[in-house]
Formats: structure tokens, sequence, C-alpha cells
């Protein structure tokens, strides 16, 4: 089954560290592939933040960092600021139904 | 300045069609693929489809929701990309976005550069 798993929330105090998971399958992560992030916050274009599993772009805080284990990746936001609160989106390439582009589901980060 | 600017949505009929444009600036357009995607009210990121650079043939892969409905082209001389949407239906209502494409590995790509979407409503 094609299947990115994130948690549908998070939150967390100004100034606190927080992490969004990333479950992929034998179709995507699990066979290797890797993972990209990105926030979306209504109304302004989506931004990336992480490619390749775990390097940021020029231009985003080494607040923002990636990580993976086996199939599973995640994103860690330290340093919350309330600015962060917006949707974080993971993607990866799936080899099922001739997909090239999955997204999980997304995850709203709200920041108390 | 790297700039993606979507246009062209709007309100239209189901069974209508509609073709969205997408301009850029600030980078050399006919040196990347450009691909397009959409988020339905209340729903996550859905890829629609995207288009390989000149040299690849400009050839197109789309998501099996909108294939044989949707076409991808661009025109590199105007730095331009369209998605032509045919036979919408109400399911289609989304906004949708463009955006740059960046080769990782073998099959595997990211998007760099978003515009800020450009919404398309299908009702009667």
């Amino acid at each position: 089954q094609s299947v990115l798993t994130q948690p549908p929330s998070v939150s967390g105090a100004p100034g606190q560290r927080v992490t969004i998971s990333c479950t992929g399958s034998s179709s995507n992560v699990g066979s290797g592939y890797d993972v990209h992030w990105y926030r979306l916050v209504p109304g302004t274009a989506p931004k990336l933040l992480i490619y390749g599993n775990t390097n940021r772009p020029s231009g985003v805080p080494d607040r923002f960092s990636g990580s993976k284990s086996g199939a599973s990746v995640s994103l860690a936001i330290s340093g919350l600021q309330a600015e962060d609160e917006a949707v974080y989106y993971c993607q990866s390439y799936d080899t099922s139904l001739g997909g090239y582009v999955l997204f999980g589901g997304g995850t709203r980060l709200t920041v108390l | 300045e790297v700039q993606v600017v979507e246009s062209g949505g709007g309100l239209v009929q189901p069974g209508r069609s509609l073709r969205l444009s997408c301009t850029v600036s600030g980078f050399s357009f006919g040196d990347y693929a450009m691909s397009w995607f959409r988020q339905a009210p209340g729903k996550g990121l859905e890829w629609v489809g995207f288009i390989r650079r000149e040299v690849y043939d400009g050839t197109a892969e789309y998501a099996a929701s909108v294939k044989g409905r949707f076409t991808i082209s661009r025109d590199d001389s105007k730095n331009i990309a369209y998605l032509q949407m045919n036979s919408l239906k109400t399911e289609d209502t989304a906004v949708y976005y463009c955006t740059r494409v960046r080769e990782w590995k073998v099959l595997e790509n990211y998007f760099d550069y978003w515009g800020q979407g450009t919404l398309v409503t299908v009702s009667s």
C-alpha cells in the first residue's frame, strides 16, 4: 500500500523542540527512497525545508533538521517560534501504481 | 530571485475546460522539469503531474486521478508551463501549485520553488 504516515497534529510551547515522524512502507522509504519535507501556510507558497532526508536548502534555519532510521524519517524543529505554525508534509518516491510522487497526510503544528 | 506565479484559476462548470499558466523568472527555465500539485479544501497535497525538459523530449507523467483529462505543456521561449484541464469534475476543486523540479536521484525528485497557487472551483 502506498502510504506515508504522519501524525495528524503535534504541538509545543515557544522555545521547545518537536519532532514529526513520517513512516513509509516497502514501496517507498522502506526501499531506500529518500524523503523531503515541506511547510504549508495557508495563502503562501509552500516551502521546501529538507531534501534527501537530512539536507537543508540555503536560507532554511538550522532549527530545522531531518533524520532517517530504516523506514521511518523525522523532521525536528527546535526553538519553536509562533511563525512555525503550519502544516508539514513529507514526500517520497513510490514504486507502486506508477506513482512518481507520494505525500504524507500532513501534520499540523500548533505553537501553544 | 526565483519567482513562480500561477494564473488562470476561477469558477468553471463540471465538464468544461480550463488552462492554468505558470510563469517563472530568476532561473533558466529550459534547464528544469516543472510539476503541478493541488490541494483540495480540507485535504492534503496531491501530485498532479510533471513535464520533463526538452532535452528529454518534454514528455509528461500524470497522476492516475487526472490521466487522460489533464495535459501539461511548456513554452521555453516564454518561460511558461501550462496545465490544460479538460472534463473537469467537482472533485478537481483545489488550489493548484506549480513548482520547479530538482532531480535528486534516479526517479527521485523534490520541489524547491513553489508559487502561491491559483484556486480552481468546479461547480454548477
